[in-house]
Order: C-alpha cells, then structure tokens, then sequence
C-alpha cells in the first residue's frame, strides 16, 4: 500500500469544523483512500472512503485533490466524542488474500477541546 | 444490526499459560481478520479467513499463535504459552463479500504478567 503522511496532532473546538490532512503522493490509479479513527479503549472505526470524486456521509466528508497526492477528512462540527487518532489509509481493491488487511500508520491524534 | 463482538474484552494470564480469544462477526460477513496492536503502536495484521479458502497466515508472529473459523462465522484465536511481549490488544474485523470496508470489534485486552 501507498505510505501516507499526516501530522501527529491536532487540536480543534468544539462546534467547529476539524480538517485533517493526508499526504499520498505516490498514490497509485486503482487505489482508494480510506479513513478510520478510533477512540480510546475501542476498536477502529470506518468514517468515510473515496478514489477521486469528494465524497460525503454521515460522519464527515473527503475531499481529494485533484492529482490525488493529498486529501482531507473534514469533521464539520466537531463535538468532544470525535476526540480520537484519525487514520488515513490508502489501499487498492481487493478480491481475497492478505492485500485485504488494512496498514495502519501513527495517524493523528484529534483533541477537540470545550 | 449487532456488530462485531469479542471476548473476554480483557484477559490477565500468567507466561507460559495458553489463552483463547474469541470473535463473533456480523452475521453474513464472509471475511474476518485478526490484528495486534500494542500499547501506542499501528495495527498487526495477524490472520484473515475468507469464505472456505485456506486462511491467509503470513502475519502470525511465531508458532505459537493459531487460529480457525468453525463454520464460517466464529473465530478463536489461541496463543500458546503466552510470553511477555504477547501483551497487547487483540482486534477482530469482518467484512462482507462484496464490500472493501472492514467493520471491527471493541478487542481483547491481554496482559501476560
């Protein structure tokens, strides 16, 4: 899988929106990017995935440039239980086999703060 | 619907005991996958089961470590005289066929005093 770079924290308040950056500059045609974050104690969670169009869920939205070297996983109204690392993920599709685990690297760590 | 579950969510054990882990997925999910994550540390990929093919066993770190999938639902992970550096907190995943987004459990804590 493409490495990723992201900053190691962050900090946000409450009620505002948290942006998240991630570096994938070697970022391959067929490969996706992927977010995942996990709170304290708990099992990482899947927030959002895309290949080149923004996309946009419940949780947050992605906005991917359009070379594909970077994006950014947008919180629009951060609240204390978003406090968690985020993890940027960049993998292609699969069908079987180990390609499917995921690599996580260190992520940053978000702190939303009252 | 319910989500992926494990158990016991924390385990305490003495080196050189045996430990068994358990991971229920969500019902229907074809694909399951085990991770390590040590204190401040990525995830490990360890194990992954895919439908009725033979599991895909490269990252399991020694001999020690095994695992099976009765039935094509739940899984036991069993570590066999545990050491020290087995210490750690031991993720299940499972995904449906069709779709690239793993789903995981809460983990068990193991402590190998």
């Amino acid at each position: 899988d493409a490495k990723t770079t992201q900053p190691p924290s962050m900090d946000c308040a409450e009620g505002r929106a948290a942006n998240l950056p991630c570096n994938h500059s070697t970022i391959s045609g067929n490969e996706y990017v992927y977010w995942y974050r996990q709170i304290h104690s708990q099992g990482p969670q899947y927030i959002i995935h895309g290949l080149k169009n923004n996309e946009t869920n419940e949780m947050a939205s992605l906005i991917i440039t359009e070379d594909r070297k970077s994006s950014t996983l947008i919180l629009p109204h951060a609240t204390l239980r978003d406090t968690a690392v985020y993890y940027c993920i960049v993998r292609a599709t699969y069908y079987g086999g180990s390609q499917g685990n995921l690599i996580f690297g260190k992520g940053t760590k978000l702190s939303v703060k009252p | 619907g319910a989500g992926v579950s494990q158990s016991p969510s924390n385990k305490v054990t003495e080196k050189g005991k045996d430990v068994e882990l358990r991971c229920d997925p969500i019902s229907g999910h074809t694909a399951l996958y085990w991770y390590r994550q040590s204190l401040g540390q990525g995830l490990e990929f360890l194990i992954y089961f895919q439908g009725n093919s033979a599991p895909d066993k490269s990252g399991l770190p020694s001999d020690r470590f095994s695992a099976e999938r009765t039935g094509g639902s739940v899984s036991t992970l069993t570590i066999q005289r545990t050491q020290q550096e087995d210490s750690a907190v031991y993720l299940c995943a499972s995904r449906f066929g069709g779709s690239e987004t793993q789903y995981f459990g809460p983990g068990t804590r193991l402590l190998v005093l």
